[in-house]
């Protein structure tokens, strides 16, 4: 079955310490996304990218980094500078061209130690 | 930019009564999205309607769009316990899929 993986379900993180979430697809989908959800909110926007090798800053990029060196391969870096990390990151990635639902992944929930 | 803004945010119903939830948002947009989210879970796409339609169903679902008041209504029929869960809308306002979503409407069905 096609669809999106997330790993690891569940990540702790140190103090200083860089953490990366997975994301791989197998929809064969051109572009990704990577949400933080805090509770009681809804999904603000970290990255996006539409083509490997190419990605661009959503809304809250600062304290996050990302790569697409794969079409099925969107990882997602917490680094130290991201002060307040907690949070639930979701992957999604939709077709090119307008009006595509996004899929989404079961998420990765990330706690401070 | 967060956009999508669902009203009202908690909703408890029992079962096989309908549950409506509203949504408003600020910009023009291309296409308005419905998504469902099971506590713990990714979320589910259930509807996408266009600007320049007004009515979508889809089972139990049926969706509203009215673009001259920025709204879009999402009703649930004859609700079952298994859609208890959030809700949420998305906006995609530049045609590129990229999507604004709200803060989400919980719902609760009481079998």
């Amino acid at each position: 079955d096609g669809g999106i993986t997330q790993s690891p379900k569940y990540l702790f993180r140190k103090e200083g310490q860089n953490v990366t979430l997975s994301c791989e697809q197998n929809l064969n989908h051109d572009a990704m996304y990577w949400y933080r959800q805090d509770p009681g909110q809804g999904l603000r926007l970290i990255y996006y990218s539409q083509i490997v090798n190419d990605f661009q800053k959503g809304d809250i990029a600062e304290g996050y980094s990302v790569s697409r060196e794969k079409k099925e391969s969107f990882p997602l870096t917490v680094t130290s500078a991201q002060k307040n990390p907690t949070a639930f990151y979701l992957c999604a990635s939709t077709r090119m061209g307008g009006n595509q639902p996004q899929h989404f992944g079961d998420g990765t929930r990330l706690s401070i130690l | 930019s967060q956009q999508g803004e669902e009203d009202p945010q908690a909703l408890s119903i029992q079962e096989g009564e309908n549950a409506t939830m509203n949504c408003s948002y600020k910009t023009s947009i291309n296409n308005l999205q419905w998504y469902r989210q099971n506590s713990g879970r990714g979320l589910v796409h259930l509807i996408l309607i266009r600007s320049n339609e007004r009515e979508k169903h889809s089972g139990r679902l049926r969706v509203t769009l009215d673009t001259s008041k920025k709204s879009s209504s999402l009703l649930i029929t004859a609700s079952r316990a298994a859609d208890t869960a959030s809700y949420f809308c998305a906006t995609d306002a530049g045609g590129n899929n990229r999507l604004a979503f709200g803060k989400g409407n919980q719902v609760v069905v009481i079998p």
